[in-house]
């Protein structure tokens, strides 16, 4: 079984619809980010959380939410999804700052 | 604003050569760089963690360096194979804990 593990994988949706993206992960981390992959663009991140009282937006958080509902269980919503929000959205975890973060698979998300 | 560029953006080369990936990145005050595999379909593998006050990493074929003060690294592949095809990605950690990352390198080996 994989240590972070993304649901769905795949989604295809309409404008103006709520979606929720959901992550969970075995390592037993307390560290868990989400980030958004476009083409030619990298990774960037939408948030973080530390523990389950700390969470913190990231470099492009505007029309997102999240929601830690457990050391384990890490979600990112979309309130009200537009197509350009269209990209592959990754989850990952960490031990600590100065550890490596271990990724998802990915979900595909696609707006239209 | 941390900016981190890779280069080249596609790279093709024959089944068994050594070569390098370049990255750069604008601000030298880094808590570490990490490089990461991608895989059509699949998510960031891990593949060496460089600290900021390390030179380089080395793992199996690969070898990662670190140049701080003018803010570039370099991961280092030896005696390429096919499966070594995927796309490469560099990312730097910032003292506020954000991961910066590159757009990646689109490497295919070629058998």
């Amino acid at each position: 079984d994989a240590d972070v593990t993304q649901t769905p994988r795949n989604r295809i949706t309409k404008t103006g619809k709520r979606i929720m993206l959901e992550c969970s992960q075995t390592k037993g981390h307390d560290r868990m980010y989400w980030y958004r992959q476009d083409p030619g663009l990298g990774l960037r991140l939408i948030y973080y959380s530390f523990d389950v009282k700390d969470i913190n937006k990231g470099e492009i958080s505007d029309g997102y939410s999240v929601s830690r509902q457990a050391q384990a269980k890490f979600s990112l919503s979309l309130e009200s999804a537009i197509p350009n929000q269209t990209a592959l959205y990754f989850c990952a975890t960490s031990r600590s700052r100065g550890q490596p973060q271990h990724f998802g698979d990915g979900t595909r998300l696609s707006i239209l | 604003k941390q900016e981190v560029t890779q280069i080249p953006a596609a790279l093709s080369v024959p089944e068994g050569e050594n070569l390098v990936l370049n990255c750069s990145f604008t601000d030298s005050a880094i808590y570490n760089l990490q490089w990461f595999r991608q895989d059509p379909g699949k998510g960031l593998t891990s593949l060496l963690l460089i600290q900021s006050s390390q030179r380089e990493q080395t793992s199996g074929r690969l070898n990662a360096s670190l140049d701080k003060s003018s803010g570039r690294s370099t991961l280092y592949i030896a005696a390429s194979q096919p499966g070594d095809s995927a796309t490469y990605l560099c990312a730097v950690k910032e003292y506020g804990n954000k991961l910066v990352f590159g757009a990646g390198t689109i490497l295919r080996v070629k058998s």
